[in-house]
């Protein structure tokens, strides 16, 4: 079993559509989760960090980490065509130096 | 925040050659990363680089196949050493001043090896 599981798509949408990404993880000890958002032939940008569980906003994007059920959902409101792109998930165990797990990355298309 | 920049964007190599990609970071920074993303695979971490020690490997990643240097605190390469076509991926530089949810990427190298 991988560390990080995270589907990879396709995920196609229309405009103005709730998106919800999921990745799963195996390893209790992951504290910092985060969302990295990566378009065609760029490096990985940061989207969304979160330590431990709840919920963090930030405009159209909330992310939830459920640490009972190693679960984490990254939600995309009122999606725009400009969202299409990869989504990684990524983890870690402590907030200094440690090396950051990903999963595969969703690639997520929205139509106009 | 951090800009990073990586030389080169992209190489066409032969089987058995080496490459070495460069890593610019505009600001000092304490840990760069060197990444591998493979299609369809997760970006996987090959090594921390560190200025003033030596690199630290994940497993599976050699200093002999990867040597990699960190000369100062804007600055690091990574080698590829007695490539093979297994080797072709996209090779991503990351820095982080100081906290983990500071890391940033560069663009990647795509690295094809024939």
């Amino acid at each position: 079993q991988k560390e990080v599981e995270q589907d990879p798509g396709p995920l196609s949408v229309p405009e103005g559509a709730i998106v919800s990404l999921n990745c799963t993880y195996s390893n209790s000890a992951f504290q910092y989760f985060m969302w990295y958002r990566q378009y065609s032939r760029k490096g990985p940008e940061l989207l969304m960090y979160t330590y431990s569980s709840g919920n963090k906003e930030d405009g159209r994007f909330t992310a939830q980490v459920d640490k009972s059920s190693k679960y984490i959902s990254l939600f995309i409101r009122d999606s725009q065509p400009s969202d299409s792109a990869t989504y990684l998930c990524a983890m870690s165990v402590d907030q200094a130096g440690t090396a950051l797990i990903f999963g595969k990355g969703t690639t997520l298309s929205v139509s106009s | 925040s951090a800009v990073i920049s990586q030389k080169p964007s992209r190489d066409i190599c032969q089987r058995g050659t080496s490459l070495t990609i460069q890593c610019q970071v505009d600001s000092q920074v304490t840990m760069m990363f060197w990444y591998r993303q493979q299609p369809g695979q997760s970006l996987t971490l090959i090594a921390t680089a560190n200025q003033g020690s030596e690199a630290t490997y994940e497993s599976g990643f050699v200093i002999d196949k990867f040597p990699i240097s960190r000369p100062n605190l804007t600055f690091s390469t990574l080698t590829v050493s007695n490539m093979s076509p297994e080797d072709s991926s996209i090779y991503l530089c990351s820095a982080s001043p100081a906290r983990i949810d500071e890391q940033y990427f560069g663009p990647g190298t795509r690295l094809t090896v024939t």
